[in-house]
């Protein structure tokens, strides 16, 4: 597609509940990166891949937190048994190795 | 980062004045500097982009200028218009020089008037 795309928008999960966001990069991008922003703050990295390699994930808040892109294209990012502190926008970026980040228009999650 | 949590720090201007929104940036090390502009409910847009080797750098109607030795960034927008209004974030790479891993500064929310 034209841009980074990213489902659902939204969701609002009970607490305890897993969670899968799915991101699909430009086509051609090889590296893809995830970051959380918490309401009224700027975006923080949460990990990156450069095609399907994870070759950083050091912003991961916990184990509850799982990201992978299998086939080096689409992601996702797992959130197992939310917390409310988990209610945040999910970021999906791309972009060709080395060049501007472009970020999809974010998931939204609410735990209530 | 520093974080102002839901008071964004405000600049209002005027339709057709120029805009400038500031950004201190921490780590010395850095040498790829990013503005984005984010509307809301939408994700962050590139702007412009500079490498710690320059100092200024122009695209259409915007300007950045770093300064590294009191480690500023700014971002200039001229005769700014209504569509302008949004979140401004800087960012910085100190890793590595590309936009692998970015720290985002605090926001500016601007604000133009008619």
């Amino acid at each position: 597609g034209a841009g980074v795309s990213q489902s659902p928008r939204y969701k609002v999960a009970k607490r305890g509940q897993d969670v899968a966001l799915r991101c699909d990069p430009i086509s051609g991008h090889v590296s893809l990166f995830w970051y959380q922003q918490a309401l009224g703050q700027g975006p923080e990295f949460l990990t990156y891949f450069q095609n399907e390699a994870q070759l950083d994930k050091s912003g991961l808040p916990s184990d509850r937190f799982f990201a992978e892109r299998p086939e080096g294209s689409v992601s996702t990012l797992k959130i197992q048994r939310t917390q409310q502190e988990d209610s945040a926008v999910y970021l999906c970026a791309s972009s060709l190795l080395g060049n501007t980040i472009y970020f999809g228009e974010g998931s939204w999650l609410t735990v209530v | 980062g520093e974080s102002v949590g839901l008071h964004l720090p405000t600049l209002s201007v005027q339709e057709g004045d120029n805009s400038i929104i500031n950004c201190a940036y921490s780590n010395s090390a850095s040498d790829y500097f990013i503005w984005y502009k984010q509307e809301s409910g939408k994700g962050p847009q590139f702007i412009i982009d500079i490498r710690s080797n320059m100092d200024k750098r122009q695209g259409q109607r915007v300007t950045v200028l770093l300064n590294k030795t009191v480690k500023h960034l700014s971002l200039q927008i001229a005769a700014t218009q209504p569509g302008d209004s949004a979140v401004y974030f800087c960012a910085e790479n100190p890793w590595d020089g590309t936009a692998s891993k970015l720290t985002f500064g605090t926001g500016t929310r601007l604000q133009v008037t008619l």
